[in-house]
């Protein structure tokens, strides 16, 4: 069966680029869209952004200005890059396969990674 | 961005039935999906679209919607049911792709 695995460094210095990748295995990341969502300790789930196999791109508004996915199909692997960050950035980032397109009403997140902490203290 | 609120906790006995409510603008035009979250784990989709359970959910789970309002219940709830829950649907309000709830936390008594 299709599983995801979120990898990259768990602590990242204020100001700098947080940068992580989601590995899919068991199936080919072709033809899908794949979502970051994150989460800090003890509060609810964010949606981080989106990227489609050819490279089209959606991203929360609200961290448009520091958000970069970029997808390598020969690897089954996209990634995630958060620039600047600071505290308020730390959380548990999850990779997601994206249930969502256009025409559809039922928008949704059928397959998650197991997750990773992602702290930003100096 | 759209909201979607959620109580933040309800508690159930042990074979009970429990109803999670979701709220939101968005609700009017896209369905809810649910996802339940125990303690360390990732979050895992319960229910979709209309009504519709992945493979491997048990079918005391159920969803159904009315309005701005989503509701996710659970028929005899077991032990192993407890856990927060999360709404999540498409936001209509065009600026954000994606919206979720503020989570209920589920206690099986």
């Amino acid at each position: 069966q299709v599983q995801l695995q979120e990898s990259g460094p768990g602590l990242v210095k204020p100001s700098e680029t947080l940068s992580l990748t989601c590995t899919v295995s068991g199936g080919s990341i072709s033809s899908y869209y794949w979502s970051w969502i994150r989460q800090p300790a003890g509060k609810g789930l964010e949606w981080i952004g989106r990227i489609y196999t050819s490279g089209s791109t959606n991203y929360n508004p609200s961290l448009k200005s520091r958000v970069t996915m970029s997808v390598d199909t020969s690897k089954n692997q996209f990634s995630l890059k958060l620039s600047s960050v600071t505290a308020a950035d730390t959380a548990v980032y999850y990779c997601a396969r994206d249930r969502g397109i256009a025409a559809a009403v039922d928008w949704y997140f059928d397959l998650w990674g197991r997750g990773t902490l992602v702290t930003v203290s100096s | 961005s759209s909201e979607l609120t959620q109580d933040p906790a309800v508690s159930v006995a042990l074979g009970q039935t429990v109803r999670i409510t979701c709220q939101g603008d968005s609700l009017r035009s896209y369905y809810a999906s649910w996802y339940q979250q125990k303690p360390g784990q990732a979050p895992v989709l319960v229910i979709y679209g209309k009504n519709n359970r992945p493979s491997g959910i048990p079918d005391r789970f159920s969803g159904s919607s009315s309005g701005n309002t989503a509701s996710l219940t659970i028929t005899g709830a077991q032990a192993e049911d407890e856990a927060d829950y999360y709404c999540n649907s498409r936001d209509s309000s065009g600026n954000h792709l994606y919206v979720f709830g503020t989570g209920t936390k589920v206690t099986v008594l």
